[in-house]
């Protein structure tokens, strides 16, 4: 099955640095991903979409200037958490759509952001 | 307005018994499809099924399965003989052709107790 690596799997920084968090979909092509935040004991909130080429397209409330996405190749997106703070402390989850016209989501292992 | 909810919020059994873990959806669109994933505590999304709105066979597989009706819009899965390794927090979720996004339930968190 299709394959997503996201890396780190887990960081903890001081506040007010940024944090890159890489997405790559290993042994496919991925025109679309997906970043997710999720709480404790809480659901996945899908915080935006990420296009290859193209700007990404964020969800209600989530800052963008905060949280930059980048989708550069076919097989890599990348979210900085800049300036982050200890509320920004949470599971990163990113998932990749294989093809065009799917709709399955493979899901990669997690990010554990902790600010201090 | 889509919507997935999970009523029972934590479940748990005893090892050994079976356990349904139950799914509502709500969505307009004719065309959607719907999902379960397993969170073991390690975090990764592990997927366990999907099933397109036009079919309504129910599944099995191996000690899992599925009960797909869409009368009362409902997906529901059950864990025959279940096993402490079974314990995780299970989420539906939901797609539609409208657009790639995945609404997920609130989740339902299963202990299976030996």
């Amino acid at each position: 099955g299709a394959v997503v690596s996201q890396h780190p799997s887990w960081v903890i920084c001081k506040s007010g640095t940024s944090v890159k968090i890489e997405c790559r979909s290993l042994d496919f092509q991925a025109t679309t991903m997906f970043w997710y935040r999720q709480f404790p004991k809480q659901s996945l909130m899908l915080m935006a979409t990420s296009n290859e080429g193209s700007k990404a397209t964020y969800e209600q409330g989530v800052e963008k200037d905060k949280f930059l996405i980048n989708h550069a190749s076919l097989t890599l997106s990348t979210l900085t958490v800049t300036s982050a703070h200890p509320e920004d402390s949470s599971f990163y989850i990113c998932s990749a759509l294989q093809g065009i016209l799917t709709d399955t989501q493979y899901f990669g292992p997690g990010t554990r952001l902790t600010v201090l | 307005a889509q919507k997935v909810t999970q009523a029972q919020t934590e479940i748990s059994v005893v090892e050994k018994e079976d356990v349904t873990l139950d799914c509502v959806y709500e969505t307009r669109d004719t065309t959607y499809y719907l999902f379960w994933y397993k969170q073991p505590p390690s975090g990764e999304l592990v997927f366990l099924i999907r099933r397109n709105s036009f079919d309504e066979q129910n599944e099995i597989s191996g000690r899992y399965s599925w009960n797909f009706q869409k009368s009362t819009s409902s997906f529901n899965f059950t864990i025959t003989a279940s096993q402490v390794v079974d314990s995780a927090v299970y989420f539906c979720a939901l797609t539609t052709n409208r657009d790639d996004k995945i609404i997920f339930g609130k989740g339902t968190r299963l202990h299976i107790l030996p």
